[in-house]
């Protein structure tokens, strides 16, 4: 399978705190995307972070990407009950998007 | 503006049977995605097209094609269905323009039961 990896699977917090997913991919990389899927809205983009970029804010989502070790993370702060959804990361990879699992998250009101 | 629509929303059809998925990008964009989600597979790039040319194409049997029309509409078309192409189906479109692949907008997606 060419997925990434993300880690964790499922995670559950209460609102208002803050939730960190990481991703993890396998070749070299000209930008990493990060989506939002629920049976709501469907697949959402969120923020996109190219590889000669190391961190990047957008509103309550911080994305750190680290080319040397092949990882990014997503961290949401403050948390609310409409995050709840399954996260993506997905990376450039010749032109092609890789896509991790997902992470599940699961906000706690 | 208007998002991305694609159609049929459902589908149900029988083994050895063939398909033909349609997706209308928004407005402007010139490349069009198709993914396949499954629970096993999660997603997997099938192709992208832009400006009516096959661009880039993923992992996946020729049984598998596609094609972008004029306007960017595309159609994705699955030939000799099998038990494992019951998926969800989903179409992105974005610019195209810039260097890797860009901000992808994604449609509601096709679900494709085969039986």
């Amino acid at each position: 399978s060419q997925q990434g990896e993300e880690d964790p699977q499922a995670l559950s917090i209460q609102e208002g705190e803050n939730a960190t997913m990481n991703c993890s991919y396998k070749t070299s990389i000209n930008n990493l995307q990060w989506y939002r899927q629920n049976s709501g809205r469907g697949l959402v983009h969120l923020i996109l972070i190219r590889s000669n970029e190391r961190e990047k804010h957008s509103g309550r989502l911080r994305v750190t990407l680290d080319t040397s070790k092949k990882s990014s993370s997503l961290l949401i702060t403050a948390s609310r009950a409409a995050d709840t959804a399954s996260y993506f990361c997905a990376s450039d990879s010749n032109y092609q998007l890789i896509w991790g699992a997902g992470t599940k998250l699961i906000i706690k009101p | 503006k208007a998002g991305v629509t694609q159609t049929p929303r459902y589908l149900i059809k029988t083994r050895g049977q063939q398909v033909t998925l349609s997706c209308s990008p928004i407005s402007g964009h010139r490349s069009v995605s198709w993914y396949q989600q499954t629970p096993g597979q999660g997603l997997q790039f099938l192709f992208e097209y832009f400006s009516e040319t096959q661009r880039n194409k993923g992992n996946f049997p020729g049984r598998f094609s596609g094609r972008q029309f004029s306007n960017s509409r595309s159609e994705m078309n699955v030939s000799t269905l099998e038990l494992g192409d019951s998926a969800l189906y989903l179409c992105a479109s974005s610019w195209g323009i810039l260097a890797g692949v860009n901000e992808q907008f994604f449609g509601p997606g096709t679900r494709l039961t085969v039986l």
